[in-house]
């Protein structure tokens, strides 16, 4: 599976746009990109997942580049209980030996 | 009720005493993880298993041990435990589909005195 990097923190006016870059820039071409958070010492929370389209669910949107080769996350209007560890992870859909592996993400601050 | 529960949810032990985390879930899913966080860490992968006959070690399966009892239960056990797990530990579950996102329960917190 392909190696992502996150910066380690951003900060996010409440009410406003936050945008969580990632990169992956040895994605495969059967690569998807997986997002998950993580509030406070919780169990980290499945968000979103795309291949090349963007997708857009009730939680966020991820914009993918054309080449693949980085993402983004966007929640549309940051809450203070979006403060969290966000984690991309990219990896081939398929059955079999998929191992799910975590890096440490990007600490997400929502100040008021 | 929460898909995934984990009991129990803090723990205090001794070093050398042996424990036992255990796992339940409602989701249905034949996959299913232990993982251990640190203080500013990301997760790290103990033992997983793909069904109930399946248990595969992870990154750092050395002092621990698993018992898979059922689709729905999956248990961590520390033989003896030494101050250096303590630690959240996470139990989660994944269906086999082509798309399987991951499910978490609420943590364990453990800590070895």
């Amino acid at each position: 599976d392909a190696k992502t990097t996150q910066p380690t923190s951003m900060d996010c006016a409440e009410g406003r746009a936050a945008n969580l870059p990632c990169n992956h820039s040895t994605i495969s071409g059967n690569e998807y990109v997986y997002w998950y958070r993580q509030i406070h010492s919780q169990g980290p929370q499945y968000i979103i997942h795309g291949l090349k389209n963007n997708e857009t669910n009730e939680m966020a949107s991820l914009i993918i580049t054309e080449d693949r080769k980085s993402s983004t996350l966007i929640l549309p209007h940051a809450t203070l209980r979006d403060t969290a560890v966000y984690y991309c992870i990219v990896r081939v859909a398929r059955r079999g030996s998929y191992i799910p592996t975590f890096g440490r993400g990007t600490s997400l601050i929502v100040h008021p | 009720d929460a898909d995934v529960t984990q009991t129990p949810r803090n723990r205090i032990t001794k070093t050398g005493k042996r424990i036992m985390l255990e796992c339940s879930q409602t989701k249905g899913h034949d996959r299913m993880y232990w993982y251990r966080q640190d203080p500013g860490l990301g997760l790290r992968l103990i033992y997983y298993s793909f069904d109930v006959k399946d248990i595969n070690k992870g990154e750092i399966s050395d002092g621990y041990s698993v018992s898979r009892q059922a689709q729905a239960k999956f248990s961590l056990s520390l033989e003896s435990a030494i101050p250096n797990q303590t630690a959240l530990y996470f139990c989660a579950t994944g269906g086999g589909g082509p798309i399987h996102e991951q499910y978490f329960g609420p943590g364990t917190r453990l800590t070895v005195t």
